[in-house]
Parts: structure tokens; C-alpha cells; sequence
């Protein structure tokens, strides 16, 4: 398997524009999770699923990130409109089973740079 | 409120000799903790891990101690290669349940030749 799979690895856009960040989990693994890393707060869980089901999404900052997984093999981040604040490292992640015992296998990262 | 800490923002030592990474928790529902590796435009990769029920666990030049009492855990790499620099974070679940990673802000280990 090729890993999880993230794209862009780096995205550039204005302020107030749309940003759409995509993810591939490992196939067969039914826990996606989306985090964001920064300098401040590190690394963040903003919103998983289980089986294509939003669980959690009290992560996430603001209204104006969302997050949808029409399937079992894709996933998106929402931000919309974007802000310089936004700025950071998005990671997907996806694990076969939740909970004590399983790790998480992230994906490479996308960069985003809100100017 | 960060509920995992780790207090070193980076670590410098020197190659063969032992690399000690700590972290401290506050969150006592914690049971089960991982450490991730993180190299430069790369996303974390699991390292190692230890359930609550346990104060140690071992993977070849990587092991993992955990003091429950004191809400702390360490990972000891020795001996220490170049490879090994790296971020490393610390991570925690709780419950039993997929509610994802609480992650510590990272340490950079540096090994110096």
C-alpha cells in the first residue's frame, strides 16, 4: 500500500479564497483523522471518522472549516473563506481500529500558506 | 491546556551515547501512549508504544518507560545514531476509544557526530 496519500503537498491561495485539501487513507482502515500542526499549538486533532461517519469534530476552529468523507477511500478539508491564521501543516491520518493498541499512519502533509 | 507536555523544545547528544525524550500528562484518563518520529516535510510515523498497564517497553534500540504515579513517560534510544535526528512527539489516548491522538508540542533531537 502506498501509505495515505495527501494532496496538494502545498498550497498557496489569498485570503478569502476557498481551500480544499484532500486525503487517500490506507485502504481498508476505517478511522480517517485530520489534524493541524503549528508552531504554537502543535499538533491538533480537528475532526476524525469511523467508517465514513463524522465522530468528532470538535476540533475544528471555526465554521469556516468543514470536513466530508463521501467514501471509504477520500476525504476532504474545507476552509472557505480562507484566513492568514490558517496558515499551517495539515496532516490526514487513518488507522484500522480506534483506540489503545493501534497507531495511526499519517500522510506526508499539505503546507498551506494563507497571504 | 495542554494535557501532554513535552518541556524540551530540542535535545542535543552526541552519537553512541543514550537519547532520553520525556513527557508529562495531566490528563489521568490517559491509558495508552505512542511515540511518533518526524523527519522535514514528512508527516509523523509511529515508533513505539505502551499500554497503561505496563512501566515498560522495549523494541530493539528503543524503549519506553512509563510512571503512571507521576504522570510521566520516557523514550530512551540507545545508542544513538544520526538517523535518530528527529522530532519526536509524544502522544496519548484515552478512554479505550478512537477519539484520535493528544499530541506534546514535539522535541528536536539532534545527534551531533
Amino acid at each position: 500500500d502506498a501509505g495515505v496519500i495527501q494532496s496538494p503537498r502545498h498550497e498557496v491561495t489569498e485570503m478569502g479564497q476557498e481551500v480544499t485539501l484532500r486525503c487517500k487513507p490506507i485502504s481498508g482502515h476505517d478511522y480517517l483523522f485530520w489534524y493541524r500542526q503549528t508552531m504554537m499549538r502543535g499538533l491538533e486533532l480537528l475532526i476524525y471518522f469511523n467508517n465514513n461517519v463524522p465522530i468528532d469534530d470538535s476540533g475544528m476552529p471555526e465554521d469556516r472549516f468543514s470536513a466530508k468523507m463521501p467514501n471509504a477511500s477520500f476525504s476532504t478539508l474545507k476552509i472557505q473563506p480562507s484566513e492568514p491564521r490558517d496558515s499551517a501543516v495539515y496532516f490526514c491520518a487513518s488507522s484500522l481500529t480506534g483506540g489503545t493498541g493501534t497507531e495511526a499512519f499519517f500522510g506526508q502533509g499539505t503546507r498551506l500558506t494563507v497571504v | 491546556d495542554q494535557q501532554v507536555k513535552q518541556n524540551s523544545p530540542s535535545l542535543s547528544v552526541q552519537e553512541g551515547r543514550i537519547s532520553i525524550l520525556n513527557c508529562d500528562y495531566t490528563n489521568s484518563m490517559f491509558d495508552y501512549f505512542l511515540w511518533y518520529k518526524k523527519y522535514p516535510a514528512e508527516g509523523p510515523t509511529f515508533l513505539i508504544s505502551i499500554s497503561s498497564i505496563k512501566d515498560k517497553n522495549e523494541d530493539g534500540r528503543f524503549t519506553v518507560f512509563l510512571n503512571k504515579s507521576a504522570k510521566h513517560l520516557s523514550l530512551h534510544i540507545v545508542p544513538s545514531q544520526p538517523g535518530d535526528s528527529a522530532v519526536y512527539f509524544c502522544a496519548a489516548i484515552s478512554g479505550g476509544g478512537a477519539d484520535g491522538l493528544t499530541f506534546g508540542k514535539g522535541t528536536h533531537l539532534i545527534i551531533q557526530p
